[in-house]
């Protein structure tokens, strides 16, 4: 069956420092991968979806980037954290063609 | 562009009673809609979807929805909650047609049940 994990859970940060989230999938061959960010009240937002190794698509312009590095594994980073960079993060997969069915456990990063 | 607006931040019921939450989305063309349930500190779980055909849609745990054009509504109901469906709700959409594949997430309503 197919799992997908995303480390680590909760995450307190300081300004400025640097930022690695990872997310991998079980029981899948060439996930879409999607990393969402949900702030307090604004609902889900997406930053990146990925359609194979290497091949990342940003939704917004922000301080984070997501590469791609296994079929299965999804990395969001940012070199420098900023006070707005605080949320939950998901990490979802969707098989191609279907739909968006599961999601990680999400991350809560509070950046200080 | 298309938008989804939930119109309740946060609603409250009683343990046994019906429930409905709002959806209203934007999009020129048909859209393929859905809601996602979220318990607390986890992902989200997908409860069911809309494409065409019956407007009236079941999901799992015993929820359904309904698609009204003429309103731009996919309202999810509940005829009798539990306790364990507290949690927060968000509906979404996406383009029904081209190749980049992008769900729009409502703010979500959060629902509390009391005993």
């Amino acid at each position: 069956s197919q799992t997908i994990h995303q480390w680590p859970a909760t995450l307190v940060q300081p300004v400025g420092s640097p930022l690695s989230l990872e997310c991998t999938v079980e029981g899948t061959s060439n996930p879409n991968l999607y990393w969402y960010r949900q702030a307090a009240g604004r609902g889900l937002q997406l930053l990146f979806y990925s359609v194979g190794i290497g091949q990342i698509s940003s939704e917004v312009p922000q301080n984070l980037s997501a590469s791609r590095p296994q079929d299965r594994q999804f990395i969001l980073s940012s070199k420098k954290l900023l006070l707005s960079d605080s949320g939950f993060y998901l990490c979802a997969w969707r098989e191609t063609g279907g739909e968006l069915r599961f999601f990680g456990s999400g991350t809560q990063l509070s950046v200080l | 562009a298309q938008s989804v607006t939930q119109p309740d931040i946060h609603i409250t019921v009683s343990e046994g009673a019906s429930l409905e939450l709002r959806c209203n989305y934007s999009y020129g063309a048909t859209p393929y809609l859905f809601w996602y349930v979220q318990s607390p500190g986890q992902g989200l779980q997908l409860l069911l979807k809309y494409f065409s055909g019956d407007t009236l849609v079941q999901g799992i745990k015993g929820f359904e929805a309904e698609f009204k054009r003429s309103q731009s509504s996919f309202n999810l109901r509940k005829p009798s909650v539990h306790w364990s469906d507290a949690a927060e709700y968000f509906c979404a959409v996406r383009d029904s047609g081209g190749s980049n594949y992008k769900l729009t997430f409502g703010k979500g309503t959060l629902l509390t049940v009391n005993p």
